[in-house]
């Protein structure tokens, strides 16, 4: 079974703590995305990868940083964590090449709350 | 970015077929057609998609319009565990999966 894996499902932070969210797969998959999902509002990405070092702007990328050190490693990180980013985090991961006539894989979900 | 336009949510009886319509009215000619569904408490999961041809697979069925412009996905017979949110993406050649809200597909025994 292909799997990705968030390190955490639920995550309670504190206002102005710095939050790494990590989110590791096992598929060799060259591109990683990193969304939040919030009622109402759907899944909006936040960030996304197409290899190691390589990160671009999803469309809500204020107040988040990415890093891809390891092609199976994308991390999402909450600089100084507010209340406003209390949310439920994704991570996808696809396949490069041929992209458009594969599929992707999603994680459980972290729910952060920040207090 | 191409976008979606999706029923906030619909109804159906269990062991009914369900037609789930998305309309993608500036669609361009290399974008795919996919379609995932969220369970309650779970991350999103693959369920089918096409580019011209209808397709059908275990899941479900996916019927594109002529002009692309409109698609809809058909479960064949509805179960409770069918019960989910259900996404409409184009998928283009950045890469770049943008999801709209979706529907969310109510199934009554």
């Amino acid at each position: 079974d292909v799997k990705v894996t968030q390190s955490s499902r639920y995550l309670v932070k504190r206002t102005g703590e710095k939050v790494f969210l990590e989110c590791v797969q096992d598929m060799d998959h060259e591109n990683m995305f990193w969304y939040r999902q919030d009622p109402g509002l759907g899944l909006r990405l936040i960030y996304f990868s197409y290899d190691v070092k390589m990160k671009e702007k999803g469309d809500i990328p204020e107040g988040y940083s990415v890093s891809r050190e390891k092609k199976e490693r994308f991390s999402l990180i909450l600089e100084s964590a507010s209340t406003n980013q209390t949310s439920m985090y994704l991570c996808a991961t696809i396949r490069a090449g041929g992209l458009m006539n594969t599929e992707a894989f999603f994680g459980q979900g972290t729910r952060l709350t920040v207090v | 970015d191409a976008k979606t336009t999706q029923p906030n949510s619909m109804e159906s009886n269990e062991e009914e077929p369900v037609h789930l319509p998305c309309n993608h009215s500036t669609i361009s000619g290399t974008d795919y057609i996919h379609w995932y569904r969220q369970l309650p408490s779970q991350g999103p999961e693959y369920v089918i998609h096409g580019l011209t041809s209808n397709v059908n697979n275990r899941m479900a069925s996916l019927a594109i319009a002529e002009d692309r412009k409109s698609s809809t996905l058909i479960l064949h017979r509805a179960t409770l565990r069918d019960a989910a949110v259900y996404y409409c993406i184009l998928w283009g050649r950045d890469d770049k999966i943008i999801f709209g809200k979706g529907t969310r597909l109510h199934i009554l025994p």
